[in-house]
């Protein structure tokens, strides 16, 4: 059966420290990847995504994620963290070519202290 | 482009009420979902369309929940009666076609509380 783990329920990083957030999947085949970012009181916005190709993808908002095959997860990553990336991060995983849905994890939520 | 369309935002109603949410999806996008999303549970997916057409219902709770999508622009989930457990951020979301890549897309959800 398909899921996701996302181990840190929350993580508490200083600003401008680098960041680097878990996410582990159980699939049956090498899966469509995904990181969404939902701030308080907002929907999800696609921060990056894993087709196929490089292993390490760029999103926006500096974020980059890189899928590693033998361990089965997908890493979410920035450099320097800012005030405003404080909000809760949700890994995703999804067929490839297929239809239906994605199966998300339970997400981490970031706080960043000054 | 305008992304998905939700309304309300915000709804406050009584247990026993009837709810409707409503949902726009990204014109184009052939799928539409309704995911619903609680602290004790996370994000759930309810009920999933492609083409406007029930796909996959599974996870709507029981009877008193009911989604429909008349034609492509528009979708319905409605909760009859509502119950303060039903309190939850409901999300629709949608997705292009089949080959041009799996990234749903998602509203700014619609607050629901029940009391």
């Amino acid at each position: 059966a398909q899921s996701v783990t996302q181990p840190d329920i929350h993580i508490t990083v200083s600003e401008g420290a680098s960041l680097e957030l878990r996410c582990n999947y159980s699939y049956g085949a090498t899966p469509y990847l995904f990181w969404y970012v939902q701030s308080p009181g907002q929907g999800l916005q696609l921060l990056l995504k894993y087709f196929s190709g490089d292993t390490l993808v760029q999103g926006i908002k500096g974020f980059e994620a890189e899928f590693k095959r033998s361990q089965s997860s997908f890493n979410l990553r920035k450099p320097s963290v800012h005030w405003s990336d404080a909000a809760e991060y949700f890994c995703a995983v999804g067929p490839r070519g297929g239809a239906n849905n994605l199966f998300f994890g339970t997400g981490t939520r970031l706080t960043v202290i000054p | 482009d305008a992304g998905v369309i939700q309304s309300p935002r915000h709804e406050v109603t009584e247990m026993g009420q009837e709810v409707t949410l409503r949902c726009k999806p990204i014109s184009g996008h052939d799928y539409l979902f309704w995911y619903r999303q609680t602290m004790m549970r996370g994000l759930e997916l309810l009920i999933y369309f492609n083409n406007n057409v029930p796909i996959d219902d599974s996870g709507m709770p029981e009877d008193r929940f009911s989604a429909k999508m008349p034609n492509a622009s528009f979708s319905t989930l409605k909760i009859q009666p509502s119950e303060p457990r039903d309190s939850a951020v409901y999300f629709c979301a949608s997705r292009p076609p089949s080959g041009v890549g799996n990234t749903i897309y998602f509203g700014e959800g619609s607050w629901l509380t029940v009391v």
